[in-house]
């Protein structure tokens, strides 16, 4: 069966510092990747979608970046941390992509707090 | 812009009752809605995906359903335990994107 992990569970970064957030999924081959971020009170707000090694889709400006430098792999990073960046992050994958009959599948998220 | 409301905010309800959620999404052009479940703290968990060719799911005492010409979904779950009690999202697929309403929080009390 195919499971999904993201780590670490929680992390408390000052601003200015640097992230990277990890996602692995196992059981599966080339899936369909992505990550969100839910701040409180809010919806899920799409970051980045993979729908292959190496190709990465932003869909908010900002300063995090994204990176899938192997099939199962996906990587959340910024190089400066802002106050902004405080929220929830997750990572998902599906088997092809979301207008496709492929649900969605969730890891168990990573609590950023920026001080 | 598609945009998904669920109505309500929060709901609260005695153990053993049936109980709708709702979910409205503004452009009918979807390809798919799904529904998922979150427990505090955690991610989600997916419980139904509605393709839009179909009109409802269902999957043990929940079931789904789905109007796209009046941009209308429900999820109505039958027989309420106090273990149903979570945040449930509903989303909506158009293009390459899932756009997530802001979820209704269920309490289901013994």
């Amino acid at each position: 069966s195919q499971t999904i992990h993201q780590w670490p569970a929680t992390l408390v970064q000052p601003v200015g510092s640097p992230l990277s957030l990890e996602c692995t999924v196992e059981g599966t081959s080339n899936p369909n990747l992505y990550w969100y971020r839910q701040a409180a009170g809010r919806g899920l707000q799409l970051l980045f979608y993979s729908v292959g090694i190496g190709q990465i889709s932003s869909e908010v400006p900002q300063n995090l970046s994204a990176s899938r430098p192997q099939d199962r792999q996906f990587i959340l990073s910024s190089k400066k941390l802002l106050l902004s960046d405080s929220g929830f992050y997750l990572c998902a994958w599906s088997v092809r992509g979301v207008s496709s009959n492929s649900p969605l599948h969730f890891g168990n998220g990573t609590r950023l707090t920026v001080t | 812009k598609q945009e998904v409301t669920q109505i309500p905010a929060a709901l609260s309800v005695p153990e053993g009752e049936n109980l709708v959620l709702n979910c409205s999404f503004t452009d009918s052009a979807i390809y798919n809605l799904q529904w998922f479940r979150q427990d505090p703290g955690k991610g989600l968990t997916s419980l139904l995906l509605i393709q839009s060719s179909q009109r409802e799911q269902t999957s043990g005492r929940l079931n789904a359903s789905l109007d796209k010409s009046s941009g209308r979904s429900t999820l109505y779950i039958a027989a309420s335990q106090p273990g149903d009690s979570a945040t449930y999202l509903c989303a909506a697929s158009i293009f390459q994107k899932l756009v997530f309403g802001t979820g209704t929080r269920l309490l289901v009390s013994p």
